[in-house]
């Protein structure tokens, strides 16, 4: 299984919504990233988590909330977004830092509105 | 700063050969990946280069300078389906911090 799941594929909800974007992968990758992608740019990272431990955050607002209940789930958590947090938001894993190369496996992405 | 630069686009025809370059400038260096984005789908993986020289794995090969900050992607024998962004990125220092480039499209004409 080289797969990284993702779901919902698509989701709308308004700005005093709370919903949640899951992630998993059997492919025992110990590290796990939230990334965001807007139209025509490159992903943006959000969160990184290195052994079911949070290890990056790149100053995203509280309004985005992840978490990582085990090593083969990642949960994106969101509150009270805005319109302009519209956009495709990408889980990707990797072999974690003991292991060689470090390329990530992304999946389809979940594509939010915000509305 | 940190700074990745690569060419907005690139136009070539079916069955030639295409070079996307990519300039780097981070703090550390942990690796150079490139990852293909076709329209409305997740990236793929492409090749990783680490040390100085040349990797190559069937139509596609990577080159890497770390004293030049430089990376090439070679693509081979074009194909229409290889029409597509194609995406440096670079892991500095911190481990798992992946920095992108803003991506090359790359369009295949018949």
């Amino acid at each position: 299984d080289t797969e990284v799941t993702q779901t919902p594929k698509h989701l709308v909800m308004g700005m005093t919504n709370k919903k949640s974007l899951k992630c998993e992968q059997h492919m025992g990758h110990r590290a796990m990233y939230w990334y965001k992608q807007k139209a025509k740019k490159p992903p943006e990272l959000m969160f990184v988590y290195s052994y079911e431990k949070l290890s990056i955050n790149e100053s995203v607002p509280s309004r985005f909330s992840p978490e990582c209940p085990n090593s083969s789930l990642l949960n994106l958590h969101l509150h009270a977004l805005q319109p302009e947090d519209s956009a495709l938001y990408l889980c990707a894993s990797s072999l974690g830092p003991a292991g060689v190369g470090g390329e990530l496996f992304f999946g389809e992405g979940s594509r939010l509105t915000v509305l | 700063g940190q700074n990745i630069d690569q060419p907005t686009e690139m136009t070539a025809t079916e069955g030639a050969i295409v070079q996307i370059n990519c300039t780097y400038q981070t703090s550390g260096f942990n690796g150079l990946f490139w990852y293909q984005q076709h329209a409305g789908e997740a990236p793929t993986f492409l090749s990783y280069n680490v040390l100085d020289g040349l990797e190559e794995k069937g139509r596609f090969s990577s080159f890497l300078s770390r004293s030049k900050g430089y990376s090439y992607l070679l693509l081979k024998e074009l194909q229409m389906k290889d029409s597509a962004s194609y995406l440096c990125a670079v892991m500095g220092d911190s481990w798992g911090k992946f920095q992108f480039g803003a991506g090359t499209q790359v369009v295949v004409t018949p």
